[in-house]
């Protein structure tokens, strides 16, 4: 079943505009990490927190996490049209070993 | 250039064909998995391995089988493959923990006709 759910599953914007993605789960978690995926290309991680972090930056990358409300936010400054791509959030749990649980992602793109 | 490797990139089964999917890497990742990615559904895991000799299903296993002889390569059978395998499968590693976040491989897309 899916952890994590983004939203919106789809986000239109120019050049220049902030972009803002949603992600909620449902169980509790050890870290949640973004990734990109351009078409027809495999994952890219972009950026993990940790369960005990609230936030975190990485270039035009910002990524929120309220664990009271299980959702995420990663926020993309300044778009640029090779902003392009599919996002998603996947969860790591608490269990002994490492594995991902991903959403369904969102498409965004950015016009020049 | 270290990384993830899959092999083939594109594949076209017949129902009831097999087949291995390759996946090597060179990072010494303890962690590799797999997973199978459909339109709407986002990337729903098959298998995975936390080391050498070591494997587990996912949410996804049956029709599939994997083995982990070397910490470098995963490979994923397709045991008898049916359309509802056609799909695009993708290979992860990640160090022990996960603290890096995963590497991906390109992914193999394959249809059963």
């Amino acid at each position: 079943s899916q952890q994590g759910e983004e939203d919106p599953q789809a986000l239109s914007i120019q050049e220049g505009e902030n972009a803002t993605m949603n992600c909620s789960y449902k169980t509790s978690i050890n870290n949640l990490q973004w990734y990109r995926q351009n078409s027809g290309r495999g994952l890219v991680h972009l950026i993990l927190i940790r369960s005990n972090e609230r936030e975190k930056h990485s270039g035009r990358l910002r990524v929120t996490l309220d664990t009271s409300k299980k959702s995420s936010s990663l926020l993309i400054t300044a778009s640029r049209a090779a902003d392009t791509a599919s996002y998603f959030c996947a969860t790591e749990g608490f269990s002994g070993y490492s594995t991902l649980t991903f959403g369904k992602g969102t498409m965004l793109l950015v016009s020049p | 250039n270290a990384g993830v490797t899959q092999t083939p990139k594109f594949q076209v089964l017949k129902t009831g064909q097999s087949m291995t999917l390759q996946c090597a890497q060179d990072m010494n990742h303890e962690y590799m998995s797999w997973y199978r990615q459909d339109p709407g559904m986002g990337l729903r895991l098959i298998h995975y391995s936390v080391g050498a000799g070591i494997t587990d299903q996912g949410e996804v296993p049956n029709g599939y089988n994997v083995s982990r002889s070397t910490t470098e390569d995963f490979p994923l059978r397709l045991l008898s493959a049916a359309p509802s395998q056609t799909s695009v499968y993708f290979c992860a590693s990640s160090s022990q923990g996960g603290g890096g976040g995963y590497t991906f491989g390109s992914g193999t897309r394959l249809t059963v006709v």
